[in-house]
């Protein structure tokens, strides 16, 4: 149980196109999703929060326009890249908390922007 | 501002070695959780063990159980008779009343044959 389905893997794209990350929970309910980055070789950076019917929470130093999240329902949220950037290339991961208050994690997606 | 602190880059222990992995944190709050979590090259983060503050008792999972040092904030995890599918990252997180987790920079750890 409380598998979290992250998608796509990978993705390679040109610079200033837009790329969207889904990030389900599969078995279970989540009110609350969170998007971490991490950088080769480094540790896991919160990027934002993400509640369900609500606005997301980003941590100081994030672009809100830069990286939307939507969470609409229950079992989705959704973090896209906009006009993304070489710099903008990282390992991207969501975790969803379930009841019992305890978060799971997807498998990440790999951005390479060209 | 909570921060966790691991200074250990990277261990290495031989198959079937005990290793502990240390990892310290900086919080002002009395009611928080403390996790280990194992990356391996796949990326995919691992739960390896919980620790809820207020509890006295140390958390064990199998071969792996820590030492929490609350005063000391303090809370390292060991790993008994290593295995070589242990050779991972590993991150020691804090979480403030299950919110948002923060981690430690890592530690490499390689299990030799």
């Amino acid at each position: 149980g409380a598998v979290v389905s992250q998608h796509p893997s990978w993705v390679i794209c040109k610079s200033g196109t837009s790329v969207k990350i889904e990030c389900r929970s599969l078995d279970f309910q989540a009110t609350t999703m969170f998007w971490y980055r991490q950088f080769p070789k480094q540790s896991l950076m919160l990027m934002a929060t993400s509640n369900e019917g609500s606005k997301a929470t980003y941590e100081q130093g994030v672009e809100k326009d830069k990286f939307l999240i939507n969470h609409a329902s229950l079992t989705l949220s959704t973090l896209t890249v906009t006009s993304a950037h070489p710099e903008d290339s990282s390992f991207y991961i969501c975790s969803a908390r379930d009841g019992a208050e305890r978060q799971h994690f997807g498998d990440g997606t790999r951005l390479s922007i060209l | 501002a909570q921060t966790v602190t691991q200074s250990q880059p990277e261990m290495s222990v031989q198959e079937a070695e005990t290793v502990t992995l240390s990892c310290t944190y900086d919080t002002s709050e009395s009611n928080y959780y403390l996790f280990w979590y194992k990356q391996p090259p796949s990326r995919q983060m691992i739960l390896v063990i919980r620790q809820e503050a207020y509890k006295q008792q140390n958390a064990t999972e199998n071969r792996f159980s820590v030492n929490f040092q609350k005063a000391a904030k303090s809370f390292s995890l060991k790993i008994s008779d290593s295995q070589l599918g242990d050779t991972a990252m590993y991150f020691c997180a804090f979480s403030h009343n299950t919110d948002k987790l923060i981690f430690g920079t890592g530690t490499r750890l390689q299990v030799f044959p």
